[in-house]
């Protein structure tokens, strides 16, 4: 049983540009949730979205968006990259109500 | 808002040694509480839970008992290994979200 799929796992982007994470869930999981660990801190929520819907959302800014295909898997996107979005994204997916979370392995993003 | 508040780190211990990593919370309500392991390079794994007071979570040797009088949930192992060198992170639920702490950086000397 596959768990939490993440991709890339490496991503190296200049400042300015747009970049595009991807996440499929763990099977049965219908729920995916994305976080940021920064190097040296505890991973920070960005949002959570649930039947195709954002619905809850962290302090983080509109550059940050995210969507949920009919199949659950999720795509992260953030726009107008700053040396300050370097850092370890995780997807996480988990049944209904958040229980039983999963993460994935993280996709390692380096803004130059 | 709730929070989570864990010892800094790093914590550096002889192998066979007894370890605890305090971590406390404020909360509204009655989280979940948990305790995740991140090994280098690697993504966040659960290692142990406790859904309300008075629980002990337990796995591989590792313990937490959720403590509401003293919002606490502090990690245990009476004997640590090489193999348990890594980040460890409290958190606790907050509706549908986790809640992290900035995470204690374990190392374990052979």
């Amino acid at each position: 049983d596959a768990g939490v799929t993440q991709s890339p796992t490496h991503l190296i982007k200049t400042r300015g540009q747009q970049v595009t994470l991807r996440c499929s869930p763990k099977s049965g999981h219908d729920t995916v949730s994305w976080y940021q660990q920064a190097l040296g801190q505890g991973p920070q929520f960005i949002f959570q979205y649930y039947e195709e819907e954002e619905r809850q959302r962290g302090n983080f800014p509109d550059r940050f968006s995210g969507h949920q295909f009919p199949n659950y898997s999720s795509e992260l996107n953030v726009n107008a990259l700053l040396l300050g979005d370097s850092a370890l994204y995780l997807c996480a997916s988990s049944g209904d109500r958040g229980y039983g979370y999963t993460f994935g392995s993280g996709t390692r993003l380096t803004v130059v | 808002g709730n929070s989570v508040t864990q010892m800094e780190g790093p914590v550096t211990l002889s192998e066979e040694a007894f370890l605890t990593i305090n971590c406390t919370y404020t909360a509204t309500g009655y989280p979940s509480l948990f305790w995740y392991v991140q090994y280098p390079g690697e993504g966040l794994q659960l290692l142990l839970k406790a859904t309300k007071a008075d629980d002990k979570g337990s796995n591989k040797g590792f313990e937490a008992t959720y403590r509401k009088e003293t919002t606490s949930f502090h990690l245990e192992k009476g004997s640590v290994q090489v193999s348990d060198s890594a980040v460890y992170f409290c958190a606790l639920s907050d509706w549908d979200k986790i809640i992290f702490g900035k995470g204690t950086r374990l190392h374990i000397l052979p």
